[in-house]
């Protein structure tokens, strides 16, 4: 089956770093995503990875490691505002995008 | 990046009644567009997908004569929710994607239904 593990809630302080983990196991890969949902709204780009390694982009990197189905959104300079849900979601040899629960980010000042 | 917009944000019904959900593409043609649905603390459950004069495919467990999807333009996508019940509340989000299966999905904003 297909299925996406990232911890349930992490909690930061503001201006630190934070790095959420993402394992999956999917029929296929052709690339992954990660998403930003603030509650009561629709998730939001945050980054794509198709190749193994690190995009930087911002505060916010991604990385990718295609051989051990892990990825990871690193976040720096933690703000009040990105206190979010983050959706890490791969997509499968058919193009569809999988999706986990995501991991709540709570930022504490 | 592209807008996706979607009407209303959110609408409370009477159980039984049917409600209907635009997605429009603002400043891209959507190819295809999809539909999910979300409860809370859950993640996004794909429902179906649409390509452009074509019909919807329906992901398994999804009713298609009780989720009525329409994607007559490449701008425009309806999701009628017909026969409303208490456990259609959900929110619910259309993505739209321009082009190739490896482009990015543009998300709505999101539709809240509630159903009494």
């Amino acid at each position: 089956g297909q299925n996406i593990d990232q911890p349930t809630e992490m909690t930061a302080t503001e201006g630190a770093i934070v790095q959420i983990n993402c394992t999956y196991q999917t029929s296929g890969f052709n690339g992954l995503f990660w998403y930003q949902q603030h509650a009561g709204e629709a998730p939001t780009f945050l980054s794509y990875n198709v190749l193994d390694g690190l995009e930087e982009k911002g505060r916010f990197s991604s990385f990718l490691s295609r051989s051990k189905g892990y990825s990871y959104l690193l976040l720096k300079e933690l703000q009040m505002k990105d206190s979010a849900s983050y959706l890490c979601a791969p997509m499968d040899s058919n193009y569809q995008l999988i999706w986990g629960a995501g991991t709540k980010l709570i930022i504490k000042p | 990046g592209a807008v996706v917009s979607q009407h209303p944000s959110w609408v409370i019904c009477k159980s039984g009644t049917s409600v209907k959900i635009e997605c429009r593409s603002l400043d891209f043609q959507a190819t295809t567009m999809f539909w999910y649905r979300q409860f809370p603390k859950q993640s996004l459950m794909l429902m179906a997908t649409s390509n452009e004069g074509s019909k919807a495919t329906y992901e398994q467990g999804v009713e298609k004569d009780k989720f009525l999807i329409n994607h007559a333009s490449l701008t425009l996508s309806t999701l009628t929710v017909t026969s409303a019940h208490p456990e259609d509340s959900s929110f619910y989000i259309c993505t739209g994607r321009e082009g190739g299966e490896y482009n990015e999905q543009f998300f709505g904003p999101g539709t809240r239904l509630t159903v009494l």
